[in-house]
């Protein structure tokens, strides 16, 4: 069936460096990449999102590139915060199932140390 | 604000049990979703519902059913809860039409079954 996988499961980066969560789909007919961020204790919470007619997007400190070609998007954070520690999770989501069934990766844990 | 709303945060429940997961979402959104999140597996769809009394499986529906008796609620059971389905369950809606959209996630029910 259709994946995504996501790389690396865990990352540790001190405060002020960037960090990069990459992810690949299987599924050509994607056409919609969210990413999520997951706080202790809470539900995922979009953070940015990405359509396959555009290349890349940013927002402040976070950006997110696609490459349709090669079926890969990464997420890119700068000048990380402690804040940012979390779980991240990419999906990819599919315009011939009308967007309902998206598919998740298996989540990046992103620690930040101070 | 937008919200979705879970009826537990947390549940213990005895094998066999009949077990009801509850949500609740307050934008009118048509589509509601019920997952459940495993370490290493990410999010995975259990079942989702386009409208009122209407419902679909996702990926995973071996051992549960779904009720949508309102637009605003969708209920999750498990018919005779085992303790392979301990796990995160999480609820989330999106708004209606044909394409990809941001999915809102309610803060989870974190099932333990004994």
């Amino acid at each position: 069936g259709e994946n995504v996988e996501q790389h690396p499961s865990t990352l540790s980066v001190q405060e002020g460096d960037s960090a990069v969560i990459k992810c690949t789909y299987s599924d050509s007919a994607s056409n919609y990449f969210p990413w999520y961020k997951q706080e202790l204790g809470k539900g995922p919470q979009l953070i940015i999102d990405i359509r396959s007619n555009v290349g890349e997007k940013k927002d402040q400190r976070i950006a997110v590139t696609l490459n349709k070609t090669a079926k890969h998007f990464s997420l890119h954070i700068t000048e990380t915060q402690p804040e940012d520690s979390a779980v991240y999770f990419c999906a990819a989501s599919n315009r011939n199932t009308g967007g309902f069934k998206t598919i998740f990766g298996a989540g990046t844990r992103l620690f930040v140390k101070a | 604000d937008v919200k979705v709303t879970q009826s537990s945060r947390y549940l213990v429940k005895r094998t066999g049990e009949k077990v009801f997961l509850e949500c609740v979402q307050d934008m009118d959104h048509e589509n509601m979703f019920w997952y459940r999140q495993d370490p290493g597996l990410g999010l995975r769809l259990i079942y989702f519902s386009y409208d009122v009394k209407m419902k679909e499986k996702g990926d995973i529906p071996e051992g549960y059913s779904v009720s949508r008796e309102k637009k605003e609620r969708f209920s999750l059971i498990l018919e005779s809860a085992s303790t392979n389905q301990t796990s995160m369950y999480l609820c989330a809606s999106k708004p209606g039409g044909n394409g990809a959209y941001e999915q809102y996630f309610g803060p989870g029910t974190r099932l333990t079954v004994t």
